[in-house]
């Protein structure tokens, strides 16, 4: 079936150190999103990429959609960064709504 | 543009009671969906409504759960008689279409 996978599960960083993360998807996608959950349960909208790659700040996002997968590149890291960083996307074929993989928990320490 | 709304933040209801969760969409925006996020675990996809209409229910539990979104108003999520099991945080989001969701700070629900 249709589902949405992350790793790593979880990631340790000391500030400063640079990071990917990555978002397999198995089937075509109209949509991909990125997302931050901070530790007060906020979920931030960090990209919409549904292909190609665009960078905000220390952020960056990559999509290949023929390969079916995303990166998420944090570099410098920040201690702020920490939390749980959520892909989902929009599969093809009449599913009109968001599916989430299970998320990568990150704790950057000082 | 106030972003989607949710609201109550917080909820607390005793065992039996109803749970009425409200979100008003972005401007402009008639799509309108609700996740369920248990404690440590991802967003789940519960139901998509549009105006007057539901589209996709497919993650709704059967029975003690209902969503409308009427012409005028904000969508409502409902949960009669509540158990323990249906603490969590309830996130809506709202779209234009299939593209770009933006999502509310979500209501949490705890059942004491």
């Amino acid at each position: 079936g249709i589902q949405v996978e992350q790793s790593p599960p979880d990631l340790i960083l000391q500030e400063g150190a640079n990071s990917t993360l990555r978002c397999n998807f198995s089937d075509s996608v109209n949509n991909l999103q990125w997302f931050h959950q901070n530790p007060w349960g906020q979920l931030i909208n960090l990209f919409y990429i549904p292909s190609g790659t665009k960078q905000n700040g220390r952020l960056s996002a990559t999509t290949v959609a023929t390969e079916r997968y995303s990166l998420l590149y944090i570099s410098s890291s920040q201690t702020t960064d920490s939390g749980v960083y959520f892909c989902a996307a929009v599969f093809s074929g009449g599913y009109n709504k968001l599916i989430f993989g299970a998320g990568t928990r990150l704790a950057v320490h000082p | 543009n106030a972003g989607v709304m949710q609201n109550p933040r917080h909820l607390v209801r005793r065992r039996g009671q109803e749970a009425r969760l409200r979100c008003s969409p972005m401007k402009g925006h008639s799509h309108v969906y609700w996740y369920r996020q248990l404690p440590e675990e991802g967003l789940k996809f519960m139901v998509y409504l549009q105006k007057e209409n539901i589209i996709d229910e497919s993650g709704m539990p059967k029975e003690r759960f209902s969503a409308e979104f009427p012409k005028e108003g904000p969508s409502i999520l409902r949960i009669q008689q509540v158990v323990r099991g249906d603490s969590a945080a309830y996130f809506c989001a709202s779209s234009p279409g299939t593209n770009g969701y933006t999502f509310g700070s979500g209501t949490r629900l705890t059942v004491v």
